[in-house]
């Protein structure tokens, strides 16, 4: 069974559209994150959930929103996508925020916006 | 602030030989430190972490690392190096102090393997 999992793997669009990536994790896991790995392969936090509760918002557009139905999944909306949205995004989990807890990433949802 | 260099944007070695990748870190505390690898197309899976005790920590794969506190370095090293083994290698720290376990990445080492 896949741990994290995440859909679409591809999506491509257009400009000024609204989308939204799942995820979803069987882990049993506490908290969830989103990261954006940008052209150069480098990958920086977007989002962070425990609990259903937002613990930190880096520097990230508010087109951006993530979205916590229950403790297994933490959805990405992109509202009014832009060319430089164009990336992959990592899902992951951990048990907790402790920081010792190891991440366990999903496979990445590649985004193209054109 | 806390901030992860890999000197190294790309590294190319024999099959069979011996393997180093480096890794600087900044963090204002104690770090926790992780390497992660990623294949082509996939996502980021987990080599080794440090949160205390034994400087050298062992890994999966055959890769181990040591915590040098002096150099803040978290080196990952490998004896032999298999054609398997090619792929990104990220160096992380990991920020617990805020709250929230976010890990923040080095830009990354792309290995090469050569038969």
């Amino acid at each position: 069974d896949t741990a994290v999992s995440q859909t679409p793997k591809y999506l491509v669009t257009q400009m000024g559209n609204d989308k939204s990536i799942k995820c979803e994790q069987n882990l049993g896991h506490d908290t969830m994150y989103w990261y954006k790995q940008d052209s150069k392969k480098f990958l920086k936090i977007m989002f962070s959930y425990n609990n259903k509760e937002l613990i930190i918002n880096e520097t990230v557009p508010n087109r951006f929103s993530p979205k916590s139905p229950d403790k297994a999944h933490l959805n990405l909306h992109i509202n009014s996508l832009e060319l430089g949205d164009s990336a992959v995004y990592f899902c992951a989990s951990s048990q907790d925020s402790s920081g010792s807890g190891t991440q366990y990433f999903g496979p990445g949802t590649r985004l193209l916006v054109l | 602030a806390q901030s992860v260099t890999q000197p190294d944007i790309h590294i190319t070695v024999s099959e069979g030989a011996s393997l180093e990748l480096r890794c600087n870190y900044s963090y204002g505390a104690t770090p926790y430190l992780f390497w992660y690898v990623q294949s082509p197309g996939q996502g980021l899976q987990l080599l080794l972490k440090y949160f205390s005790g034994d400087t050298l920590v062992q890994g999966i794969k055959g890769f181990e690392a040591e915590f040098k506190r002096s150099q803040s370095s978290f080196n990952l090293r490998k004896p032999s190096v298999h054609w398997s083994d090619a792929a990104e290698y990220f160096c992380a720290v990991g920020d617990y102090q805020t709250g929230a376990n976010n890990l923040f990445f080095g830009t990354g080492t792309r290995l090469t393997v050569i038969p």
